[in-house]
C-alpha cells in the first residue's frame, strides 16, 4: 500500500524568503511522485513529477523538487517565495506497476507569503 | 487547446436525491479518472474509466458509479446522497500511453443539504 505524509498543514514565509514544503512516501515499489498546486475554487496544477528519471526535478514557476530514497522524501523547494505562490499544495504518490496510476494524495500544505 | 472541463461547477442537492457531473477530457486523452476532495483534505480516488470500463476503484459505496463515452467524455453519478459527500469532485484526464500525468479540471463543488 502506498500513502504520503505531508508535515506541516500550514507553512508561512516571507516574502523573497525560501519556500520548503515538506513531503514523506511509504511505497512498496519504486513510486512517481508528484506536486500539484491548488488555487482558491480552483483544480490542481501539476508543479512538477519525479518518474525515476533524475532525482533532482525542475518544475513551473521557480519550483523544484528532489527524490531521495533514503528518506523516502520528496521535499519542495522554491529559492525565493512570491506572493503568487500563496495556495494549497499536495503531494501524490502512485505506483508505475498498477496499470491505473491511480494518485493517493497528501491532506495538503496551505502556504501563506507574508509581505 | 482546450484542457479538461467539467459541469457544472456548482451544485446543491438535499439529502437522498442523485446527482450526476459531467467531464470532457482534455484532447487526446482516453482516460478519465474522478476524485473527491473534501473540504480540507486532499483528493481521494473515486474511480477510473478506460474503453468504457471502469478499470479500477477506491474505497468508494456502490452509490457510486461512473460511465464513460464513445468520445472518451465520462459521467460520474450518485445516488442516494449523504451529507458527507459534500465536497469537491475533480476529474483528471490523462493519455493510456502516458498515464502517468494527470491532469486536473476545475471540478464541480456539490453541496447537500
Amino acid at each position: 500500500a502506498q500513502s504520503v505524509t505531508q508535515l506541516g498543514s500550514h507553512v508561512s514565509v516571507s516574502e523573497g524568503a525560501l519556500v520548503l514544503l515538506r513531503c514523506n512516501y511509504s511505497s512498496s515499489v519504486p513510486p512517481y511522485l508528484f506536486w500539484y498546486v491548488q488555487y482558491p475554487n480552483q483544480g490542481l496544477q501539476l508543479l512538477l513529477k519525479y518518474t525515476s528519471a533524475a532525482t533532482l526535478v525542475k518544475g513551473i514557476n521557480g519550483f523544484e523538487a528532489e527524490f531521495k530514497k533514503s528518506e523516502t522524501s520528496f521535499h519542495l523547494t522554491k529559492p525565493s517565495a512570491h506572493m503568487s505562490d500563496a495556495a494549497e499544495y499536495f503531494c501524490a504518490v502512485s505506483d508505475p506497476t498498477s496499470g491505473t496510476y491511480k494518485y493517493i494524495f497528501g491532506t495538503g500544505t496551505r502556504l501563506k507569503v507574508l509581505a | 487547446d482546450a484542457g479538461v472541463t467539467q459541469s457544472p461547477t456548482h451544485l446543491i442537492k438535499t439529502r437522498g436525491q442523485q446527482v450526476t457531473l459531467r467531464c470532457s477530457p482534455k484532447s487526446g486523452h482516453d482516460t478519465v479518472s474522478w476524485y473527491q476532495q473534501a473540504l480540507g483534505q486532499g483528493p481521494q480516488f473515486i474511480f477510473q474509466y478506460y474503453e468504457e470500463e471502469e478499470r479500477q476503484r477506491g474505497n468508494f459505496p456502490d452509490r457510486f458509479s461512473g460511465h464513460q463515452f464513445p468520445n472518451y467524455s465520462s459521467e460520474l453519478n450518485v445516488n442516494a446522497l449523504l451529507l458527507g459527500d459534500s465536497a469537491l469532485y475533480l476529474c483528471a484526464s490523462s493519455w493510456d500511453r502516458a498515464q502517468e500525468t494527470q491532469y486536473f479540471g476545475p471540478g464541480t463543488r456539490l453541496l447537500v443539504l
